[in-house]
């Protein structure tokens, strides 16, 4: 069965510190893998999204980047953090390349805190 | 912009009934349409999916589709003090997109 890990599960960062989330999965192959972001009390922004090792999409300008160095990793990073990036990062993947949406499946996320 | 709009709530209802919660989005040339349920603080996870008009029934869950009116909806019967969380609508729109777009949630409460 297919699982997907992310870590850590909380973070506390000062401003302007760097940032590095990891996001793997496991038993599946060419995974479509997903970064987004859930503000307190928001919806779910789209951040990121990958259809393969270093293809990756912005949705949004912000102060992140995103990487995916092999199939089944996709890494969330910021050289400096600011207040607003503060926010509960999930890491998901897909199914990819079958005209057909089957859902998403969630990480367990990350809490992240910029103090 | 393709939007998914949801009622924020709170939605109570008391335990034994029928929860049922909407959600409409804003474009005809959408495939497939997800509930997802989330507990305060953890991640979404995937409860009911639909992809044609009509109802879909999984246990206490049923979704049910309306391309024409744009809308789709959830019912929870018998509903459970463990079915308080926030649950979200979301849509991906046109063929061979593989993204998914959120609406904000509609957070329940079940009174036990």
């Amino acid at each position: 069965s297919q699982t997907i890990h992310q870590w850590p599960a909380t973070l506390v960062q000062p401003v302007g510190s760097p940032l590095s989330l990891e996001c793997t999965v496991e038993g599946t192959s060419n995974p479509n893998l997903y970064w987004y972001r859930q503000a307190a009390g928001r919806g779910l922004q789209l951040l990121f999204y990958s259809v393969g090792i270093g293809q990756i999409s912005s949705e949004v300008p912000q102060n992140l980047s995103a990487s995916r160095p092999q199939d089944r990793q996709f890494i969330l990073s910021s050289k400096k953090l600011l207040l607003s990036d503060s926010g509960f990062y999930l890491c998901a993947w897909s199914v990819r390349g079958t005209g057909f949406n089957y859902g998403y499946t969630f990480g367990s996320g990350t809490r992240l805190t910029v103090v | 912009q393709k939007e998914v709009e949801q009622n924020s709530g709170p939605l109570s209802v008391p335990e034994g009934a029928i929860a049922s919660l909407n959600c409409t989005y804003s474009d005809r040339v959408s495939q497939s349409f997800f509930w997802y349920r989330q507990y305060s603080g953890k991640s979404p996870e995937l409860i009911m999916s639909i992809y044609s008009n009509g109802d879909k029934e999984d246990g206490r869950f049923t979704a049910q589709l309306n391309k024409a009116s744009q809308y789709v909806s959830l019912l929870i019967r018998d509903s459970q003090p463990s079915d308080s969380a926030t649950y979200l609508c979301a849509v991906n729109y046109g063929f061979g997109n593989e993204k998914l777009t959120f609406g904000t949630g509609t957070r329940l409460t079940i009174i036990p």
